[in-house]
């Protein structure tokens, strides 16, 4: 299995509303990511989790909250967001650092905040 | 931190033509350059990718390059399809990046038949 899965592929939601973004991979890598993406720009680091602690955090507001429940599943809580976090929002996973042995995108869910 | 221009922002080639396209970086201590191709709609996908101890590497129709000296690497594609039309992000990485790749604006290639 080399592939990193994420669900849902969209989701429409209101400024009031929780949600939560999922992410897994079975392919025993050991660091996850989350990255927001915006039309026609390049991915933008969110949160890094490495062995399954929280090892970057690219100043993100506080209403993105990242989870790690074990080294396969990457959560991704939203709560109070705003029109302007609507983009394709996606995870990644690599083995241990990406420029040992590269990093993988999951397909990522398109978010729109009404 | 590391920096990464990439050029040119859009391409446009007739099917079979070669495109290439360059990246800088600044941090002489990456040692690691990815690129990737994105389709409309679709995940970054990594489709090749270059250590520093190594000048050139190919798979069938894509290579890229790297000068260590000038810091700079190239995504080569011969005989384009219309399939290869995307946007390609190259990325820097190493040992002062940590767990970041560094990417690139892009470069959207249109294949036209």
């Amino acid at each position: 299995d080399t592939e990193v899965t994420q669900t849902p592929k969209h989701l429409v939601m209101g400024m009031t509303n929780k949600k939560s973004l999922k992410c897994e991979q079975h392919m025993g890598h050991r660091a996850m990511y989350w990255y927001k993406q915006k039309a026609k720009k390049p991915p933008e680091l969110m949160f890094v989790y490495s062995y399954e602690k929280l090892s970057i955090n690219e100043s993100v507001p506080s209403r993105f909250s990242p989870e790690c429940p074990n080294s396969s599943l990457l959560n991704l809580h939203l709560h109070a967001l705003q029109p302007e976090d609507s983009a394709l929002y996606l995870c990644a996973s690599s083995r241990t650092t990406p420029w040992a042995f590269g990093q993988y995108f999951g397909p990522g869910t398109r978010l729109t905040v009404l | 931190g590391e920096n990464v221009e990439q050029h040119p922002s859009t391409l446009s080639v007739q099917e079979g033509d070669s495109a290439v396209i360059k990246c800088t970086y600044s941090d002489s201590a990456s040692n690691y350059f990815p690129w990737y191709k994105q389709e409309l709609g679709k995940r970054p996908q990594l489709i090749i990718d270059i250590r520093s101890n190594v000048g050139e590497k190919k798979d069938q129709r894509i290579a890229v390059t790297l000068n260590k000296t000038a810091k700079h690497f190239s995504l080569h594609i011969t005989e384009t399809q219309p399939e290869d039309s995307a946007v390609y992000f190259c990325a820097a990485s190493g040992s002062n990046s940590g767990y970041a790749l560094n990417f690139g604006k892009g470069t959207s290639l249109l294949v036209t038949p």
